[in-house]
């Protein structure tokens, strides 16, 4: 464990489903962060939040809808997706102005049917 | 905007040296990541350095920085079958200190 917890590990669904991904850190980090990997595009940031305020988001269709509660947990909220969003999911904790990187969770195997 | 390069695929024998090469265009960068990433899993902090070091060395990894030439490598010594895995590069950008990834570079160590 990495201190970053996502669930569920793998996820299956349809494309009228609605479903939602959670990442939790306990970690005292102030930022979040969600990527897409996938075999087009390796490691492609989503969103990020820092204190909880929404700071970036790259160019993400609607049908994913990020929710940031507080500075501990973050959620990946899914409708109407389409079989190409099928991939990995990770989701990322930081200090924002420590050294130490990204702690990486484990991340959610999504699959779009 | 910043960008992150490395070679995509490196082939290895059990016990060699290998070594993942990378570029980096932010010449403002204070903090360069090395990741790895086994398969099926997240990414996993292997170790970084502050962009003012020639070189850092952990154990088995070197990891070596040229910031005239923008250009950062990772040396694992005595390669094994574990190590087997993608490697990311990362550069911590100077404007909102978010980290850059390179698509990653995937290293098979044959026995």
């Amino acid at each position: 464990e990495t201190g970053v917890t996502q669930t569920p590990r793998h996820l299956v669904m349809g494309m009228t489903n609605k479903k939602s991904l959670k990442c939790e850190q306990h970690l005292g980090h102030n930022a979040m962060y969600w990527y897409k990997q996938s075999a087009k595009k390796p490691l492609e940031l989503m969103f990020v939040y820092n204190f909880k305020e929404q700071t970036e988001n790259n160019s993400v269709p609607s049908r994913f809808s990020p929710e940031c509660p507080n500075s501990s947990h973050l959620f990946l909220h899914l409708h109407t997706l389409q079989p190409e969003d099928s991939a990995l999911y990770l989701c990322a904790s930081s200090q924002k102005t420590g050294v130490d990187g990204y702690t990486f969770g484990s991340g959610t195997r999504l699959t779009v049917v | 905007g910043e960008d992150v390069e490395q070679s995509l695929f490196l082939s290895v024998r059990e016990g060699d040296s290998s070594v993942i090469n990378c570029t980096y265009t932010d010449s403002s960068s204070t903090y360069l990541y090395w990741y790895k990433q086994e398969p099926g899993a997240g990414l996993q902090l292997l170790t970084y350095i502050f962009s003012n070091m020639d070189m850092k060395q952990d154990q088995r990894l070197t990891v070596l920085l040229n910031k005239k030439d923008k250009h950062l490598s990772l040396r694992i010594a005595d390669t094994q079958t574990g190590d087997s895995a993608i490697y990311f590069c990362a550069e911590r950008e100077g404007s909102q200190g978010n980290l850059i990834f390179g698509k990653g570079t995937k290293l098979s160590v044959k026995p």
